[in-house]
Parts: structure tokens; sequence; C-alpha cells
């Protein structure tokens, strides 16, 4: 039973049209993390909430946003995608405390034309 | 801050043989450790975990062993399987962070 779920698995926007994704998780966890995976790259930790408090990484640019309206659901919002935002897009959950595995979606490909 | 290094980007191994992937991490503080598993097209998947109150842990089919000394973590996997191709990753966390820092991964290929 798939506990972190990504939609959709394949996403396909041209330059500069806004876009969306979505992950959803059945684990009740606290934490919700987005990455950025590029081909044979390690995850690239962009931001996660803990509860309703939002975290951004340092170097995550400001073309990537967040939300995440209830315990359940949290969405990426890229609102103007380049060529470089094409990537795997992955979202992970935790328990929240330190020291705990995170467990992953299996991600959206996203495709910039 | 913390960097994580995987000791080789490829590993090819006879199907039946043990694997182990290596990694090093910087950050003497570091006290949690995580091995991931990611097939192509999917996302990684928790293999095992170990704390640094341990220096081995074991699941089925694979052991972690962590040198807090030399700061070295190891993936040994046994029997291994074509099903086991796929890239490793560890990762690593300090105290109460709830970040992890991932090293750069192992492609594992298993011949036949």
């Amino acid at each position: 039973d798939a506990m972190v779920i990504q939609n959709p698995r394949y996403q396909v926007t041209q330059f500069g049209k806004p876009v969306t994704l979505s992950c959803s998780q059945t684990l009740n966890h606290n934490v919700m993390y987005w990455y950025q995976q590029k081909s044979s790259q390690a995850p690239k930790l962009l931001f996660h909430y803990y509860d309703k408090d939002f975290n951004n990484e340092a170097d995550t640019p400001d073309n990537f946003q967040s939300r995440r309206p209830n315990t359940s659901f949290c969405f990426l919002d890229i609102r103007s995608p380049g060529l470089g935002d094409a990537a795997m897009y992955l979202c992970a959950t935790s328990k929240g405390t330190g020291g705990q595995p995170q467990h992953f979606g299996d991600g959206t490909r996203l495709s910039i034309l | 801050g913390e960097s994580v290094g995987l000791h080789l980007p490829t590993l090819s191994v006879q199907e039946g043989d043990n694997s182990i992937i290596n990694c090093a991490y910087s950050n003497s503080a570091s006290d949690y450790f995580i091995w991931y598993k990611q097939e192509s097209g999917k996302g990684p998947q928790f293999i095992i975990d170990i704390r640094s109150n341990m220096d081995k842990r074991q699941g089925q089919r694979v052991t972690v062993l962590l040198n807090k000394t030399v700061k070295h973590l190891s993936l040994q996997i046994a029997a291994t399987q074509p099903g086991d191709s796929a890239v490793y990753f560890c990762a690593v966390a300090s105290g109460s962070a709830r970040q992890l820092t991932f090293g750069s991964g192992t492609q594992l290929t298993v011949l036949p």
C-alpha cells in the first residue's frame, strides 16, 4: 500500500507556465519534504514543513514555493519553470523528531518544453 | 556543514556474491545514519538505519557497519540478487535535525 503518493507521475509543462505538483501521505507524519533530483545525482532538499512551520533551504530559488493545507497534503508550486527545472521531484515524510527515517514517494518527473 | 561521499560511484558483482558499499562522512556530531535503495523511475526506498550508539545492525540479507572513529559507514548485502541492482545512497543526520545529508550514490549492477 502506497503511503506517500505523488501525482502526477509525469508532468509536462511549457517554459514559464506555472505548474503544481502534489503529494499526499497516509502516515500522519508531522514533517513533509520536497526534494529535487537530477539524473545520476543525490536528492537535493528544497524545503520542508514541520506541521505548518515552513523551512526553506538557503539555496532554494524563489521560483519554488510550497503549500501545506493540512497534515496529509503538500504541494510544490513552480511559478515560472525554466529548462533547468526539468528533474524528478520527490516528496518525503518523517515523524518529525531527529533521527527518523524519511519515507519517499515515487516522484513526479517534470519535463519542460 | 556535513559532507557525505561514497567511495565508488559504480560497483559490479556476480549474482550470489556479497556486496559492500562504503560511505564516508565528515561531521563527528552525526548520530543517525541511513541507507536507501533507489530503482530506476522510483523514489528512494528505506533499507536500514543505525544510530551512533551502535556499530552494527542487521536486517534481512543486509548489514550496516558504523565506524565512528574514522567516520565510515558500510552496507553489506549478502547473496546479491538481480533485484538488488539499483543506486544506493547513504544519508546522515545530526541531533534533532530533521534534514538528511545524502551521499552521491553508488550504482550496483548484479551480473548473471
